[in-house]
């Protein structure tokens, strides 16, 4: 199975803040990968794939880049509805799988 | 708007079984395949299955195949994942997600439905 690190962990922001989360897959999944952002008590919301296609709705503060084994979600000026916990999953082999999380916190 | 509902969580003993159903609507189900995706309390998001379109394709993760058997009904707009033998392990939100044009590609995702596995 594709196993998929993101770093950091945890990361605590302000509003209007630049924040970047990077994601790791071990093995080259050229660019079928996927961002999700999840709220406490909630479902996930898919917010990027193809790992820089935005979602139908989704903000362009939102950005995605990367191919092969490395990407990253950018967030370019934080809101207070963006503290959250963000996942990547990579979609180009069964099984899917997703990173562990990155919680972004209010600083 | 796309809906996907999920139903049929609850408690359940270790070793019974217990299905899920997630209705939905607002799209046409029959075009799209559809995931179960599972997340255990307090932990990260963990796929279950998939199942194609019209229901000939279908893919598992490795702890549920033989236990868990994911099925569609498109005349009902239902998907349905039948759980077996359960184990503890599998306490979770389960999350019923539609697949976008490319079916490995989930764009909508449900409420989910909380299975618990205990004695």
């Amino acid at each position: 199975d594709i196993q998929m690190t993101q770093s950091p962990s945890s990361l605590s922001a302000s509003v209007g803040d630049r924040v970047t989360i990077t994601c790791r897959s071990s093995q080259d999944i050229s660019k079928y990968l996927a961002w999700l952002q999840q709220k406490p008590g909630k479902a996930p919301k898919s917010l990027i794939f193809g790992a820089s296609n935005l979602q139908s709705g989704v903000p362009s503060r939102f950005s995605g880049s990367g191919s092969g084994t490395d990407f990253s979600l950018t967030i370019s000026s934080l809101q207070p509805e963006d503290f959250a916990t963000y996942y990547c999953q990579q979609y180009n082999f069964y099984p899917l799988t997703f990173g562990q999380g990155t919680r972004l916190e209010i600083k | 708007q796309v809906q996907v509902v999920e139903s049929g969580g609850g408690v359940v003993q270790p070793g019974r079984s217990l299905r899920l159903s997630c209705a939905a609507s607002g799209f046409t189900f029959s075009t799209y395949g559809m995931h179960w995706v599972r997340q255990a309390p307090g932990k990260g998001l963990e796929w279950v299955a998939v199942i194609s379109n019209d229901g000939s394709k279908k893919h598992y993760e490795d702890s549920v195949k033989g236990r868990f058997t994911i099925s569609r009904d498109n005349s009902k707009n239902t998907l349905y994942v039948q759980m077996n033998s359960l184990r503890a392990e599998d306490t979770a939100v389960y999350y019923c997600a539609k697949g976008g044009p490319r079916a490995e590609i989930i764009d909508y995702w449900g409420q989910g439905t909380l299975v618990i596995v205990s004695s």
